[in-house]
Protein backbone atom coordinates (compact mmCIF):
# COMPACT_ATOMS: atom_id res chain seq x y z
CA UNK A 1 0.00 0.00 0.00
CA UNK A 2 0.94 3.63 -0.03
CA UNK A 3 3.40 4.86 2.52
CA UNK A 4 1.71 7.51 4.55
CA UNK A 5 4.35 10.13 4.63
CA UNK A 6 7.74 10.98 3.25
CA UNK A 7 9.29 10.41 6.67
CA UNK A 8 7.49 7.49 8.23
CA UNK A 9 9.00 6.40 11.52
CA UNK A 10 10.58 3.01 11.02
CA UNK A 11 11.26 0.13 13.35
CA UNK A 12 13.59 -2.69 12.37
CA UNK A 13 13.59 -5.86 14.45
CA UNK A 14 15.08 -9.33 14.23
CA UNK A 15 12.74 -12.23 13.58
CA UNK A 16 11.70 -13.76 16.87
CA UNK A 17 12.21 -10.59 18.89
CA UNK A 18 9.35 -8.63 20.40
CA UNK A 19 8.28 -5.38 18.75
CA UNK A 20 6.85 -2.30 20.39
CA UNK A 21 5.19 0.34 18.25
CA UNK A 22 4.21 3.59 19.91
CA UNK A 23 1.57 6.18 19.19
CA UNK A 24 0.77 9.52 20.79
CA UNK A 25 -2.87 10.38 20.29
CA UNK A 26 -4.21 13.87 20.11
CA UNK A 27 -7.56 14.09 21.85
CA UNK A 28 -7.93 13.54 25.57
CA UNK A 29 -11.65 12.98 24.98
CA UNK A 30 -11.04 9.96 22.75
CA UNK A 31 -12.56 6.83 24.18
CA UNK A 32 -11.91 4.17 21.57
CA UNK A 33 -8.62 3.23 19.93
CA UNK A 34 -7.72 0.84 17.15
CA UNK A 35 -4.51 -0.55 15.69
CA UNK A 36 -4.41 -1.30 11.98
CA UNK A 37 -1.80 -3.10 9.89
CA UNK A 38 -1.34 -2.17 6.25
CA UNK A 39 0.62 -4.44 3.95
CA UNK A 40 1.83 -3.41 0.53
CA UNK A 41 -1.02 -3.20 -1.96
CA UNK A 42 -3.72 -3.79 0.63
CA UNK A 43 -6.09 -1.82 2.78
CA UNK A 44 -5.62 -1.29 6.52
CA UNK A 45 -6.44 -4.47 8.40
CA UNK A 46 -7.93 -4.40 11.90
CA UNK A 47 -5.61 -5.89 14.52
CA UNK A 48 -6.95 -5.01 17.95
CA UNK A 49 -8.96 -2.33 19.71
CA UNK A 50 -9.23 -0.97 23.22
CA UNK A 51 -11.71 1.26 25.02
CA UNK A 52 -10.76 4.03 27.36
CA UNK A 53 -12.02 2.16 30.41
CA UNK A 54 -9.21 -0.35 29.95
CA UNK A 55 -5.44 0.01 30.06
CA UNK A 56 -4.46 -3.29 28.51
CA UNK A 57 -5.90 -5.77 26.08
CA UNK A 58 -4.38 -8.90 24.64
CA UNK A 59 -4.96 -10.71 21.40
CA UNK A 60 -3.10 -13.41 19.58
CA UNK A 61 0.58 -12.40 19.82
CA UNK A 62 -0.43 -8.76 20.22
CA UNK A 63 -1.02 -6.57 23.26
CA UNK A 64 -2.25 -3.00 23.29
CA UNK A 65 -1.46 -0.72 26.20
CA UNK A 66 -3.26 2.56 26.85
CA UNK A 67 -1.88 5.31 29.07
CA UNK A 68 -4.51 8.02 29.25
CA UNK A 69 -2.41 10.21 31.53
CA UNK A 70 0.13 10.88 28.80
CA UNK A 71 -2.17 10.09 25.85
CA UNK A 72 -0.02 7.21 24.71
CA UNK A 73 -0.90 3.98 23.00
CA UNK A 74 1.43 1.11 22.23
CA UNK A 75 1.22 -2.13 20.28
CA UNK A 76 3.40 -5.01 21.35
CA UNK A 77 3.97 -7.90 18.96
CA UNK A 78 5.44 -11.04 20.47
CA UNK A 79 7.89 -13.23 18.53
CA UNK A 80 7.83 -10.98 15.48
CA UNK A 81 7.68 -12.80 12.15
CA UNK A 82 8.54 -11.69 8.59
CA UNK A 83 4.81 -11.60 7.86
CA UNK A 84 4.46 -8.84 10.43
CA UNK A 85 6.39 -6.45 8.17
CA UNK A 86 3.95 -3.67 7.32
CA UNK A 87 2.93 -0.13 8.22
CA UNK A 88 1.05 0.07 11.52
CA UNK A 89 -1.45 2.83 12.28
CA UNK A 90 -3.12 3.80 15.48
CA UNK A 91 -6.53 5.44 15.20
CA UNK A 92 -8.76 7.14 17.74
CA UNK A 93 -12.43 8.04 17.98
CA UNK A 94 -13.28 11.01 20.20
CA UNK A 95 -16.11 10.52 22.66
CA UNK A 96 -19.46 11.47 21.23
CA UNK A 97 -18.19 11.23 17.67
CA UNK A 98 -21.18 10.12 15.68
CA UNK A 99 -20.52 7.19 13.45
CA UNK A 100 -17.07 6.46 14.71
CA UNK A 101 -15.18 8.94 12.56
CA UNK A 102 -11.58 7.72 12.87
CA UNK A 103 -8.59 9.98 13.33
CA UNK A 104 -5.52 8.18 12.04
CA UNK A 105 -1.96 8.59 13.22
CA UNK A 106 0.99 8.95 10.91
CA UNK A 107 1.94 5.27 10.84
CA UNK A 108 5.08 3.33 11.69
CA UNK A 109 6.83 1.03 9.27
CA UNK A 110 7.92 -2.26 10.81
CA UNK A 111 10.66 -4.19 9.06
CA UNK A 112 11.45 -7.72 10.25
CA UNK A 113 14.88 -9.09 9.45
CA UNK A 114 15.10 -12.87 8.99
CA UNK B 1 -17.58 -13.04 4.75
CA UNK B 2 -16.22 -11.54 1.54
CA UNK B 3 -15.13 -8.31 3.17
CA UNK B 4 -15.40 -4.87 1.62
CA UNK B 5 -15.12 -5.13 -2.16
CA UNK B 6 -13.84 -2.27 -4.27
CA UNK B 7 -13.59 -1.92 -8.02
CA UNK B 8 -11.65 -1.32 -10.07
CA UNK B 9 -8.37 -2.15 -8.31
CA UNK B 10 -6.45 0.08 -10.67
CA UNK B 11 -7.57 2.96 -12.87
CA UNK B 12 -5.44 5.00 -15.22
CA UNK B 13 -7.11 7.78 -17.11
CA UNK B 14 -6.41 11.13 -18.66
CA UNK B 15 -6.99 14.46 -17.03
CA UNK B 16 -10.52 15.74 -17.55
CA UNK B 17 -12.15 12.33 -17.71
CA UNK B 18 -14.84 11.19 -15.31
CA UNK B 19 -13.80 8.52 -12.84
CA UNK B 20 -16.19 6.32 -10.88
CA UNK B 21 -15.01 4.17 -8.00
CA UNK B 22 -17.27 1.49 -6.57
CA UNK B 23 -17.68 -0.13 -3.20
CA UNK B 24 -19.70 -2.99 -1.76
CA UNK B 25 -19.68 -2.90 2.04
CA UNK B 26 -19.87 -5.91 4.30
CA UNK B 27 -23.43 -7.14 4.53
CA UNK B 28 -25.18 -5.83 7.63
CA UNK B 29 -22.83 -2.90 8.13
CA UNK B 30 -24.69 0.37 8.18
CA UNK B 31 -21.75 2.77 8.13
CA UNK B 32 -19.72 3.32 4.97
CA UNK B 33 -16.61 5.47 4.69
CA UNK B 34 -14.54 6.76 1.76
CA UNK B 35 -10.85 7.57 2.36
CA UNK B 36 -7.98 8.79 0.24
CA UNK B 37 -4.36 7.87 0.93
CA UNK B 38 -1.35 9.74 -0.44
CA UNK B 39 2.32 9.94 0.43
CA UNK B 40 2.02 13.53 1.52
CA UNK B 41 -1.22 13.53 3.48
CA UNK B 42 -1.64 9.98 4.69
CA UNK B 43 -5.17 8.63 5.17
CA UNK B 44 -7.89 11.26 4.85
CA UNK B 45 -11.60 10.71 5.42
CA UNK B 46 -13.58 12.11 2.51
CA UNK B 47 -17.18 11.28 3.40
CA UNK B 48 -19.21 8.79 5.37
CA UNK B 49 -22.74 7.44 5.26
CA UNK B 50 -25.07 5.97 7.84
CA UNK B 51 -27.99 3.92 6.57
CA UNK B 52 -27.29 5.21 3.05
CA UNK B 53 -27.50 8.86 4.15
CA UNK B 54 -24.40 11.11 3.90
CA UNK B 55 -23.51 12.28 7.40
CA UNK B 56 -20.27 14.20 7.00
CA UNK B 57 -18.78 15.26 3.67
CA UNK B 58 -16.44 17.89 5.07
CA UNK B 59 -13.43 15.96 3.79
CA UNK B 60 -14.50 16.06 0.16
CA UNK B 61 -11.85 18.19 -1.55
CA UNK B 62 -14.09 20.17 -3.87
CA UNK B 63 -17.18 20.08 -6.02
CA UNK B 64 -15.49 17.80 -8.51
CA UNK B 65 -15.95 15.00 -5.99
CA UNK B 66 -19.32 13.42 -5.29
CA UNK B 67 -20.44 10.26 -3.52
CA UNK B 68 -23.69 8.34 -3.49
CA UNK B 69 -25.11 5.36 -1.71
CA UNK B 70 -28.28 4.29 -3.51
CA UNK B 71 -28.74 1.20 -1.33
CA UNK B 72 -27.18 -0.64 1.58
CA UNK B 73 -24.91 -2.75 -0.60
CA UNK B 74 -23.42 -0.22 -2.99
CA UNK B 75 -21.68 3.14 -3.02
CA UNK B 76 -19.85 5.19 -5.63
CA UNK B 77 -17.28 7.95 -5.47
CA UNK B 78 -17.14 10.04 -8.60
CA UNK B 79 -14.57 12.58 -9.74
CA UNK B 80 -15.54 14.82 -12.64
CA UNK B 81 -13.44 16.24 -14.15
CA UNK B 82 -10.38 14.42 -12.84
CA UNK B 83 -7.02 16.14 -12.32
CA UNK B 84 -3.49 14.77 -11.83
CA UNK B 85 -3.54 15.82 -8.16
CA UNK B 86 -6.40 13.39 -7.59
CA UNK B 87 -3.98 10.51 -8.08
CA UNK B 88 -4.04 8.44 -4.89
CA UNK B 89 -5.29 5.20 -3.44
CA UNK B 90 -8.96 5.43 -2.53
CA UNK B 91 -10.29 3.15 0.19
CA UNK B 92 -13.79 2.24 1.19
CA UNK B 93 -14.51 0.95 4.69
CA UNK B 94 -17.61 -0.20 6.52
CA UNK B 95 -18.60 -0.84 10.10
CA UNK B 96 -21.64 -1.99 12.02
CA UNK B 97 -23.26 0.11 14.69
CA UNK B 98 -24.23 -1.37 18.02
CA UNK B 99 -25.83 1.29 20.12
CA UNK B 100 -23.31 3.41 21.97
CA UNK B 101 -20.46 1.06 21.32
CA UNK B 102 -17.98 1.92 18.59
CA UNK B 103 -16.94 -0.84 16.25
CA UNK B 104 -13.82 -1.08 14.09
CA UNK B 105 -13.99 -0.17 10.45
CA UNK B 106 -13.12 -2.84 7.92
CA UNK B 107 -11.33 -1.68 4.79
CA UNK B 108 -11.31 -2.83 1.21
CA UNK B 109 -8.06 -3.20 -0.70
CA UNK B 110 -8.50 0.14 -2.43
CA UNK B 111 -8.50 1.58 -5.94
CA UNK B 112 -5.16 2.90 -7.12
CA UNK B 113 -6.03 5.89 -9.28
CA UNK B 114 -3.57 7.56 -11.65
CA UNK B 115 -4.59 10.65 -13.56
CA UNK B 116 -2.23 11.48 -16.41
Amino acid sequence: GESVGLHLPTLSVQEGDNSIINCAYSNSASDYFIWYKQESGKGPQFIIDIRSNMDKRQGQRVTVLLNKTVKHLSLQIAATQPGDSAVYFCAEIPRGNQGGKLIFGQGTELSVKP
Amino acid sequence: DAGVIQSPRHEVTEMGQEVTLRCKPISGHDYLFWYRQTMMRGLELLIYFNNNVPIDDSGMPEDRFSAKMPNASFSTLKIQPSEPRDSAVYFCASSPSRGWSNQPQHFGDGTRLSIL
